[in-house]
């Protein structure tokens, strides 16, 4: 399977706790994005790497989300200190650089925090 | 104001109906343009994308433009069950980031 992995699928947490999600994105994709998406929402856009690097966060990204690609290859998302409001579908997302023909998403994990 | 506006539907229509969906933004430096469709509990898919004004089709999609009234639609022909999901409008900013739509949940009925 050549598509953008996401793992885990489902994540229950307790409020609180901190939770990791991986992404591997398609292997020949330089860039990498987070977004978030809560019911009856659209992604909302959290951050991106270009390889290694993050070169933009969102507003909505609170200090509590942290974000990293090491080596420009899988890239991680954690959250500490989980609140009930943190509770969405966490969306990754690649492309090559500089296309305009969209990206290529993950099938998302979905956090719920109790 | 969102950048994107969409009707959230839902949408339900007969088999075999034409289906029209459609978005405005506001911000006039928008280039391209997308349509994804999502099922439930999975990412979302691209069907199509433009860039500036115009038509485009695909088998039984078809995609248009206008800018100057900020305005794109989907249109849908000969719609099957299997194109319920919910469809995702989509603009491209310079930076290469996606704005989205709230998204149309759309259901057709067999």
């Amino acid at each position: 399977d050549t598509g953008v992995s996401q793992d885990p699928r489902h994540k229950i947490t307790k409020r609180g706790q901190n939770v990791t999600f991986r992404c591997d994105p398609i292997s020949e994709h330089n860039r990498l994005y987070w977004y978030r998406q809560t019911l009856g929402q659209g992604p909302e856009f959290l951050t991106y790497f270009q390889n290694e690097a993050q070169l933009e966060k969102s507003r909505l990204l609170s200090d509590r989300f942290s974000a990293e690609r090491p080596k420009g290859s899988f890239s991680t998302l954690e959250i500490q200190r989980t609140e009930q409001g943190d509770s969405a579908m966490y969306l990754c997302a690649s492309s090559v650089d500089r296309v305009h023909y969209g990206y290529t998403f993950g099938s998302g994990t979905r956090l719920t925090v109790v | 104001q969102k950048e994107v506006e969409q009707d959230p539907g839902p949408l339900s229509v007969p088999e075999g109906a034409i289906v029209s969906l459609n978005c405005t933004y506001s911000n006039s430096a928008f280039q391209y343009f997308m349509w994804y469709r999502q099922y439930s509990r999975k990412g979302p898919e691209l069907l199509m994308y433009t860039y500036s004004s115009g038509n485009k089709e695909d088998g039984r999609f078809t995609a248009q433009v206008d800018k100057s009234s900020k305005y794109i639609s989907l249109f849908i022909r000969d719609s099957q069950p299997s194109d319920s999901a919910t469809y995702l409008c989509a603009m491209m900013d310079s930076s290469y980031k996606l704005i989205f739509g709230s998204g149309t949940r759309l259901l057709v009925r067999p």
